[in-house]
């Protein structure tokens, strides 16, 4: 079993739709969940970090974890062309050591005018 | 803030040549991290570095891969006698110590020929 599963899409929604992109997990270790996205042909870009389960909002993202699910969302409301990307979770363990990142596979988003 | 820049930004070589990626990270980021990413994939961990010290270092890291960050500022990543396989981006990320935080370079897209 692989430890960080995410349907690779591609997704195509149309401008405004709410867009729901999700990781599950098979550590249970990892303590802390982030969400980069990243453009073609550019290094990905740390849009949120958490740390809990429950949900953080920032702008028109909204982060959800459930750590006794091992399932991680990210949620885009009144989505724009410029969030087309391919979305990557990434996970980190809590304990002394654990530093480097495991990425997602990540998903593939187009967001049509 | 300048961000992590990397240098070059692509590279094409032959089969057999040693080529080298150079990192320059945030400037107050005291860990130091290397990545690579396949098309169609997640970055996977290479290895990292808090200040000068190599702490860990993925199986991915073969007898021909080299990192180095010698005064604990900047990083080299070289590759010996390069494979085709070795064809990918090579990410690099800093962050401060304690946080999951990283903070992505645009990469180095390697091409073996």
């Amino acid at each position: 079993q692989k430890e960080v599963e995410q349907d690779p899409g591609p997704l195509s929604v149309p401008e405004g739709a709410i867009v729901s992109l999700n990781c599950t997990y098979s550590n249970s270790a990892f303590q802390y969940f982030m969400w980069y996205r990243q453009y073609s042909r550019k290094g990905p870009e740390l849009l949120m970090y958490t740390y809990s389960s429950g949900n953080k909002e920032d702008g028109r993202f909204t982060a959800q974890v459930d750590k006794s699910s091992k399932y991680i969302s990210l949620f885009i409301r009144d989505s724009q062309p410029s969030d087309s990307a391919t979305y990557l979770c990434a996970f980190r363990g809590g304990f002394q050591g654990a530093q480097k990142l495991v990425f997602g596979q990540g998903t593939r988003l187009t967001i049509n005018p | 803030d300048t961000g992590v820049s990397q240098d070059p930004r692509h590279k094409i070589t032959k089969r057999g040549q040693n080529v080298t990626f150079r990192c320059d990270p945030i400037s107050e980021h005291n860990r130091l991290y290397w990545y690579r990413q396949t098309l169609g994939q997640g970055p996977e961990f290479l290895t990292y570095f808090q200040n000068e010290a190599q702490l860990e270092k993925s199986r991915l890291l073969s007898d021909r891969f080299s990192a180095e960050r010698p005064k604990g500022s900047f990083s080299t990543l070289e590759i010996q006698r390069t494979e085709q396989g070795d064809s990918a981006m090579y990410l690099c990320a800093s962050s401060r110590i304690n946080t999951g935080e990283l903070f992505f370079g645009e990469g180095s897209r390697l091409t073996v020929l």
